[in-house]
């Protein structure tokens, strides 16, 4: 297994565009997680998924972001008519969930958005 | 709402010294508490798990603990080498997952 992927890498935009980001996470994980990143400050919360119910979202999801895990497997986080605030990195990370507590839980790389 | 809060935002040692980070968090109620490494541009990398129920864990040169009534964890990472410089996250789960803003820790060869 090569761990959590997530593409693209890296996504220059205009403000006003529709960005669509993907997480694959690790294959035996039931749970994914959306995080976002700015400069100098530990992730925030976005939203989780367990198998392809969302459970919890962050009150940082504006209606603009909308997230989705179909088949349970690999998950998209979209962000509508985006904004310049929107520029961040966007991390994913899984985890095998066992009742309420939760293993350990394993990041990809990110994915950069610039919005200009 | 939980906060998180790690202590100091920045730290340099010399190579070989040993050093304790700190973590402390507002809300008890956690079902457990990560710790992570963060290098520059690049996603975050596993180094502990703490479940609620635990008081420390080990893993080689470092150690971590959890003192849940207290709201606080500390990491403590033995003769450090240059190849620890990163940013160090903490993390509490409960109902959210919140993260502490990191210390950047620099290892001085």
């Amino acid at each position: 297994d090569t761990g959590v992927s997530q593409d693209p890498r890296h996504k220059i935009t205009k403000r006003g565009q529709n960005v669509t980001f993907r997480c694959d996470p690790i294959s035996e994980h039931n749970r994914l997680y959306w995080y976002r990143q700015t400069l100098g400050q530990g992730p925030e919360f976005l939203t989780y998924f367990q198998n392809e119910a969302q459970l919890e979202k962050s009150r940082l999801l504006s209606d603009r972001f909308s997230a989705e895990r179909p088949k349970g497997s690999f998950s998209t986080l979209e962000i509508q008519r985006t904004e310049q605030g929107d520029s961040a990195m966007y991390l994913c990370a899984s985890s095998f969930n066992r009742g309420l507590s939760t293993d350990t839980q394993y990041f990809g790389p990110g994915t950069r958005l610039t919005v200009l | 709402k939980q906060e998180v809060t790690q202590i100091p935002a920045a730290l340099s040692v010399p190579e070989g010294e040993n050093l304790v980070l700190n973590c402390s968090f507002t809300d008890s109620a956690i079902y457990n508490l990560q710790w992570f490494r963060q290098d520059p541009g690049k996603g975050l990398t596993s180094l502990l798990l703490i479940q609620s129920s635990q008081r420390e864990q080990t893993s080689g040169r470092l150690n971590a603990s959890l003192d849940k009534s207290s709201g606080r964890s500390t990491l403590y990472i033995a003769a450090s080498q240059p190849g620890d410089s990163a940013t160090y996250l903490c993390a509490v789960n409960g109902n959210q997952f919140y993260f502490g803003t990191g210390t950047s820790l620099t290892v001085i060869p």
